[in-house]
């Protein structure tokens, strides 16, 4: 089926190193959305893409993390110089309307990062 | 700002008997509300979702929710719980209104159902 990929599905790093965190969208989809979910916690929003307008970067929790999404369709969240805390699964959405509509986001399995 | 509560961290149910996970809101305007259901390993799954009209939705596995506006609750349930149902379950609201478009989810809630 044609749903959200996410790689890698694990991922398991030094504290201090950089770490890249890959996301396909459904084909068609025009937006998407990065979460953080950490043991025992609901979704923390992180950043938003809608087509080709500037994304909404407000949820990022520090400057260590950016995303960029090229092209459109393939997203990329980059977390540099990890801290233990960062620990926690990467999960990312795709929805298929304008922002403001009803359609549900559809979500990929994530990627869990441990940081040693 | 909107906000989501999910009062019971877990509800544990016996096999066969209904079920309900809890679920109020916050928003300024008109909610629009979603449940979304979580399996081990995996991401959120959609459920359902209530935009307008009649406040009982039906989703899918057979579970529905029911809206009550004056309550601000958007509670899930099912009339018979099946062992495959125990995951953790968010509820999740986002407003109607023009330009809004974050979701806000609930902490979420585990199911246990017994056998």
């Amino acid at each position: 089926g044609a749903g959200v990929s996410q790689s890698p599905s694990n991922k398991v790093t030094e504290k201090g190193k950089d770490v890249e965190l890959r996301c396909d969208p459904i084909s068609g989809h025009t937006a998407l959305y990065w979460y953080r979910q950490s043991l025992g916690q609901g979704l923390e929003f992180l950043i938003y893409f809608q087509g080709n307008s500037a994304p909404d970067k407000s949820g990022l929790p520090s400057d260590r993390f950016s995303a960029e999404r090229t092209g459109g369709s393939v997203s990329t969240l980059t977390i540099q110089r990890t801290q233990q805390e960062d620990s926690a699964v990467y999960l990312c959405a795709s929805s298929s309307r304008p922002p403001n509509s009803n359609q549900p986001q559809h979500f990929g399995d994530g990627t869990r990062l441990s940081i040693l | 700002a909107q906000s989501v509560a999910q009062p019971e961290d877990q509800v544990n149910v016996a096999e066969g008997n209904p079920l309900t996970v809890k679920c109020t809101y916050s928003v300024s305007g008109n909610p629009y509300l979603f449940w979304y259901v979580q399996y081990p390993n995996r991401g959120l799954q959609f459920l359902l979702k209530y935009i307008t009209g009649d406040n009982l939705v039906k989703g899918s596995y057979g579970f529905e929710a029911e809206f009550n506006k004056s309550q601000t609750s958007f509670h899930l349930k099912k009339p018979s719980a099946l062992v495959s149902d125990s995951a953790l379950y968010f509820c999740a609201v986002r407003d109607s209104g023009a330009g809004s478009y974050q979701l806000t989810f609930g902490k979420g809630t585990k199911l246990s159902v017994i056998p």
